[in-house]
């Protein structure tokens, strides 16, 4: 069964705004990872976070982990209309199998 | 970064065939490789997980007989859908690891797969 769920499912804001993701999961995990994919497309790995690290940054990218809440959360900043994409969470448990979580939907209007 | 490529990117076939795909790492030895599904609007379920040279290890609840993988080299594994039916239309996706440093997997572009 799938571990992550992430809100909210859908999110339509406006270019420049701020989008926030958020994940939730239920076992312990090696790490967590976050992924963007367009329609009808593969995965793009965006980034990776460790269990014992708490924040981590990437271009307009931030994403945070709080283990002890099992959770997580995708900060994309200053939006743009080409980072319209459903954006999953994985978290790695062991032998490098990821579960997906449901996903969030981003429309970045224009 | 690292390749994974999958072909065909999309197939039609009729009900009662089966098709292959095919999942490669063009620039990495692979010894892991997973392959999911992906329904509309949903997200990716792993199917199994195959280490080259060995069988393959499915998720409860994906049948063995009918998704046949097969992991003959560091390069290539495949996925077969025997005797498809319009249930198995679906999006699959390959991914494959190294197996070194964080172990991140690389994912494929993804095969469409309808079945009428």
């Amino acid at each position: 069964s799938q571990q992550g769920e992430e809100d909210p499912q859908a999110l339509s804001i406006q270019e420049g705004e701020n989008a926030t993701m958020n994940c939730s999961y239920k076992t312990s995990i090696n790490n967590l990872q976050w992924y963007r994919q367009n329609s009808g497309r593969g995965l793009v790995h965006l980034i990776l976070i460790r269990s014992n690290e708490r924040e981590k940054h990437s271009g307009r990218l931030r994403v945070t982990l709080d283990t002890s809440k099992k959770s997580s959360s995708l900060l994309i900043t200053a939006s743009r209309a080409a980072d319209t994409a459903s954006y999953f969470c994985a978290t790695e448990t062991s032998g490098s199998r990821l579960t997906f979580g449901e996903g969030t939907q981003l429309t970045v209007n224009p | 970064g690292a390749v994974v490529s999958q072909h065909p990117s999309w197939v039609i076939c009729k009900s009662g065939t089966s098709v292959k795909i095919e999942c490669r790492s063009l620039d990495f030895q692979a010894t892991t490789m997973f392959w999911y599904r992906q329904f509309p609007k949903q997200s990716l379920m792993l199917m199994a997980t195959s280490n080259e040279g060995s069988k393959a290890t499915y998720e409860q609840g994906v049948e063995k007989d009918k998704f046949l993988i097969n992991h003959a080299s560091l390069t290539l594994s495949t996925l077969t859908v025997t005797s498809a039916h319009p249930e198995d239309s679906s999006f699959y996706i390959c991914s494959a690891t190294s197996g070194e440093g964080i172990n991140e997997q690389f994912f494929g572009p993804g095969t469409r797969l309808t079945v009428l």
